[in-house]
């Protein structure tokens, strides 16, 4: 399969750990998103790599939150300290640089629930 | 920035009818629409692109169209089948120099076709 992979598909934990996620993008794309999607939302835009470079951060990630592309192929988002309302999907997407807008390709997503 | 408006939040038709779907943005800038389908507990999945050059775009039974003076744009499914069935997102996002191609993303529309 060479689509978005993310691990793991399901995380429980309570609240005030750690968590780190991970995503592997498909291997030819250099860009690579992270999304946080609630129910009956769309997803919401966290932050950008393109290659190992992090080029924005959405005002909804927190000091919490930090993520890493560490050699422009997998990238891993740990949230620090949870609480409650980091209950969500977190998806992953990426796509191909070059010129233009490419497509972006999601991965199966990893859902936190926070008791 | 940008604000992507999507309407209706649900729609229920009759397998074989149409469905259409409208979207609106805000930033005049945006110039990348692209419609995901996101079934239960699954990846959101590109159906359809279209760029600001374009008026209109067809793949199959899908067809988008773009207004850029109005700044919506609707997704139209004829023949509707129950396999149609899911959650329709709209996003927006811009590509001109320096952007990162992030989505902004429509609260979603649950289409249900009745067999």
């Amino acid at each position: 399969d060479t689509g978005v992979s993310q691990d793991p598909r399901h995380k429980i934990t309570k609240r005030g750990q750690n968590v780190t996620f991970r995503c592997d993008p498909i291997s030819e794309h250099n860009r690579l998103y992270w999304y946080r999607q609630t129910l009956g939302q769309g997803p919401e835009f966290l932050t950008y790599f393109q290659n190992e470079a992090q080029l924005e951060k959405s005002r909804l990630l927190s000091d919490r939150f930090s993520a890493e592309r560490p050699k422009g192929s997998f990238s891993t988002l740990e949230i620090q300290r949870t609480e409650q309302g980091d209950s969500a999907m977190y998806l992953c997407a990426s796509s191909q640089g070059g010129q233009g807008d490419q497509p972006q390709h999601f991965g199966d997503g990893t859902r936190l629930s926070i008791l | 920035g940008e604000n992507v408006e999507q309407h209706p939040s649900t729609l229920s038709v009759q397998e074989g009818d149409s469905a259409v779907i409208k979207c609106t943005y805000s930033d005049s800038a945006s110039n990348y629409f692209p419609w995901y389908k996101q079934e239960l507990g699954k990846r959101p999945q590109l159906i359809i692109d279209i760029r600001s050059n374009v008026g209109e775009k067809k793949d199959q039974r899908i067809a988008v169209t773009l207004n850029k003076t109005a700044k919506h744009f609707s997704l139209h499914i004829t023949e509707t089948q129950p396999e149609d069935s899911a959650v329709y997102f709209c996003a927006a996002s811009r590509n001109s120099g320096g952007s990162n191609y992030k989505l902004t993303f429509g609260k979603g529309t649950l289409l249900t076709v009745n067999p």
